[in-house]
């Protein structure tokens, strides 16, 4: 059963610390996608790539965050330094895009800053 | 950027009555419209999706329709059961779905035995 892995499930870290997200994605999917789920403002789209290459990170807070995909069974969110308002769950998602459109999401990653 | 609004933001339905959710979408060139299902503490599942060229689709007892014209679209859930409860998104995306989803802000549906 092919699956989308991040870890952790949950981080809790003190503001101001560095934070990493890793994703595996679904074996064989060339597009890779970051949401962030909070209360306030649903499910958002940080950043994506497609066969590793960035292709959008309009969502994303650029002097905080950065997403990057140093191989194709790897894709990492950080943020540095982290704050209370990036509590949130972080989201990977995964799709070969190509005669179908489905995106596969991961379980998430529960951060919080305190 | 797209914008998608959704309504209602929560929904009590009595099991066994019909459900409907509505989607609206600002972008005209929007051609990709998928239903996520989300359970509590649990990642968005989809369960159903429509292209631009189609105007209706269904499958079991979910269904979608689109209105390009009027830029809006709906789930219908027949027959609704307790596991039904959970938490639905609407989104719209571009290229097929190829270029990340712009969500709705969901709808939480109520199953009452």
């Amino acid at each position: 059963d092919a699956r989308v892995t991040q870890t952790p499930r949950h981080k809790v870290t003190e503001m101001g610390q560095e934070v990493t997200m890793r994703c595996q994605p679904i074996l064989g999917h060339n597009t890779v996608f970051w949401y962030r789920q909070t209360m306030m403002q649903g499910l958002e789209l940080l950043a994506y790539f497609r066969n590793r290459a960035p292709l959008d990170d309009s969502g994303m807070p650029k002097d905080r965050f950065s997403a990057e995909m140093p191989d194709a069974t790897l894709a990492t969110l950080k943020i540095q330094p982290s704050e209370p308002r990036d509590s949130a769950v972080y989201f990977c998602a995964s799709g070969l895009l190509i005669g179908n459109t489905e995106a596969f999401f991961g379980q998430g990653t529960r951060l919080t800053v305190v | 950027g797209e914008n998608v609004e959704q309504h209602p933001s929560t929904l009590s339905v009595q099991e066994g009555d019909s459900a409907v959710i509505k989607c609206t979408y600002s972008d005209s060139a929007s051609n990709y419209f998928p239903w996520y299902k989300q359970e509590l503490g649990k990642r968005p599942q989809l369960i159903i999706d429509i292209r631009s060229n189609v105007g209706e689709k269904k499958d079991q007892r979910i269904a979608v329709t689109l209105n390009k014209t009027a830029k809006h679209f709906s789930l219908h859930i027949t027959e609704t059961q307790p596991e039904d409860s959970a938490v639905y998104f609407c989104a719209a995306s571009k290229g097929g779905g190829a270029d990340g989803l712009t969500f709705g802000k969901g709808t939480h549906l109520i199953i009452q035995p």
